[in-house]
C-alpha cells in the first residue's frame, strides 16, 4: 500500500508560468514533508521542507503548501524556467525533522517539463 | 553545503560475483546512512538503515545476507551485493544526514549496476 502518492505522472508548464506537483498521503504519523528533484542518472537533490506544525514554507520560487486534514501537499514553482525540467519526488517521515528516526517514504515522483 | 558521494556511478558485472558500492559523506559525520534502491519509474525504496559501528537495520522484504551493508566509519558506509543476479540490476542509492536539527537528507548521485 503506498503511503504517499504522487498521482500525476508528468506535468508540462510554459516557461514563466506556475507549476503545481501534488502529493497525496494516508499515512497519518507523518509529520515531516520534503520534496526533492532529480535529473536522470543522479541523486535526488533537496528541494524543501515543511513540518505539520505549518501550513506554508517558501523559499524563492519554491512554495510548499500542506493541507492536514486533507492529507494533501503540494509544490509551487513561480515562474517556472526549463531548468526545473526534471522529476520532483514528495517524500514524508513519521520521525520529525530531527531525531535519529529519520526514515523518508517517497512518492513515485512527477516528470515535471517546462516548454521555452 | 553538504555533500555525499557514492561510487562507481555504473557498474556491469557477471551472475554469480559480488560488487561493492561506497557512499563517503564529505563535509560533515554522519552515524546514519540510507541506502535506497529504485526501479525504473519507481519510487525510491528504502532497503537499509546503515549505523556507524554497529550492525545495518533491513526493511522487510530486504535479504541482509545478499546486501551486505558495512559502516565503519563516520564518513563512510558501503553496500555489497553478493553473488548478483540479473534480477539485482538497478539503480542505488545512498544519503546521509548531517546531523545539525531540521538538516535535510543528502543524497549520492547512484549507482547503476547491470548484472548479466
Amino acid at each position: 500500500d503506498q503511503q504517499v502518492k504522487q498521482n500525476s505522472p508528468s506535468l508540462s508548464v510554459q516557461e514563466g508560468r506556475i507549476s503545481i506537483l501534488n502529493c497525496d498521503y494516508t499515512n497519518s504519523m507523518f509529520d515531516y514533508f520534503l520534496w526533492y528533484k532529480k535529473y536522470p542518472a543522479e541523486g535526488p537533490t533537496f528541494l524543501i521542507s515543511i513540518s505539520s506544525i505549518k501550513d506554508k514554507n517558501e523559499d524563492g520560487r519554491f512554495t510548499v503548501f500542506l493541507n492536514k486534514s486533507a492529507k494533501h501537499l503540494s509544490l509551487h514553482i513561480v515562474p517556472s524556467q526549463p531548468g526545473d525540467s526534471a522529476v520532483y519526488f514528495c517524500a514524508a517521515s513519521a520521525g520529525g525533522s530531527g531525531g535519529s528516526n529519520y526514515k523518508l517514504t517517497f512518492g513515485k515522483g512527477t516528470l515535471l517539463t517546462v516548454n521555452p | 553545503g553538504a555533500v555525499v558521494s557514492q561510487h562507481p556511478s555504473r557498474v556491469i558485472c557477471k551472475s554469480g560475483t559480488s560488487v561493492k558500492i561506497e557512499c563517503r559523506s564529505l563535509d560533515f559525520q554522519a552515524t546514519t546512512m540510507f541506502w535506497y534502491r529504485q526501479f525504473p519509474k519507481q519510487s525510491l525504496m528504502l532497503m537499509a538503515t546503515s549505523n556507524e559501528g554497529s550492525k545495518a537495520t533491513y526493511e522487510q522484504g530486504v535479504e541482509k545476507d545478499k546486501f551486505l551493508i558495512n559502516h565503519a566509519s563516520l564518513t563512510l558506509s558501503t553496500l555489497t551485493v553478493t553473488s548478483a543476479h540479473p534480477e539485482d540490476s538497478s539503480f542505488y542509492i545512498c544519503s546521509a544526514r548531517d546531523p545539525g536539527y531540521n538538516s535535510p537528507l543528502h543524497f549520492g548521485n547512484g549507482t547503476r549496476l547491470t548484472v548479466t
